[in-house]
């Protein structure tokens, strides 16, 4: 079982560069999810999807772009890099998380620096 | 609005000792409510989670939780320590159906 899939794991980015963060999962999962990971905040909630063709922003949308053309695939943008999305980003995927029983799995993680 | 407080950021225990790490939410409905475990470098495992029923949630690796309502609290335990426990715990509020608010998070390590 693949599970949630993110890649590249490790990225060094410089300022103003774009880059997209890939996540993908085998599930079937209606419901996916992009937070970053900063120290002391815990993990913050960027942008969700609850199926393809719709998304929504989280909490800390800006400079941060996605689309869900598939039901598999979620891929984060960054537009124009800057030194405070330097950060841990982590893609998760569930059905709806409403629904009672459910539970989100998360991807291991891409490191990403700005330099 | 929705939060969740972990009010320990480090813990430190010695191997075999009992644990506690504290979790309180805010929600106006009835939460679900999830403990996840970060180890150096890795994603994020699930512990246990509350949705409804018995408010004493047994979890993987000996963890348990208990959810108190009148307390706003969702405390995960241990009786007993491993080494291997060291790690970052995460206590989460599924708010609604789209959105899963975390906490910051407790550094937690163990001395042999």
């Amino acid at each position: 079982n693949a599970g949630v899939t993110q890649t590249p794991k490790f990225q060094v980015l410089k300022t103003g560069q774009s880059m997209t963060l890939q996540c993908a999962q085998d599930m079937n999962h209606e419901y996916m999810s992009w937070y970053r990971q900063d120290p002391g905040m815990g993990l913050r909630l960027i942008h969700y999807s609850v199926g393809a063709g719709i998304t929504d922003q989280g909490e800390v949308p800006n400079g941060y772009n996605v689309s869900r053309s598939t039901t598999e695939d979620f891929p984060l943008r960054l537009l124009s890099a800057a030194p405070s999305q330097t950060s841990v980003y982590f893609c998760a995927s569930s059905y709806l998380p409403g629904t009672a029983g459910n539970t989100i799995y998360f991807g291991e993680g891409s490191w990403l620096t700005v330099v | 609005a929705q939060s969740v407080t972990q009010p320990d950021i480090h813990i430190t225990v010695s191997e075999g000792a009992s644990l506690e790490l504290r979790c309180n939410y805010s929600y106006g409905a009835t939460p679900y409510l999830f403990w996840y475990v970060q180890s150096p470098g890795q994603g994020l495992q699930l512990l246990l989670k509350y949705f409804s029923g018995d408010t004493l949630v047994q979890g993987i690796k000996g963890f348990e939780a208990e959810f108190k309502r009148s307390q706003s609290s969702f405390n995960l335990r241990k009786p007993s320590v491993h080494w291997s426990d060291a790690a970052e715990y995460f206590c989460a509020v599924g708010a609604g159906t789209d959105k899963l608010i975390f906490g910051t998070g407790t550094r937690l390590q163990v001395f042999p």
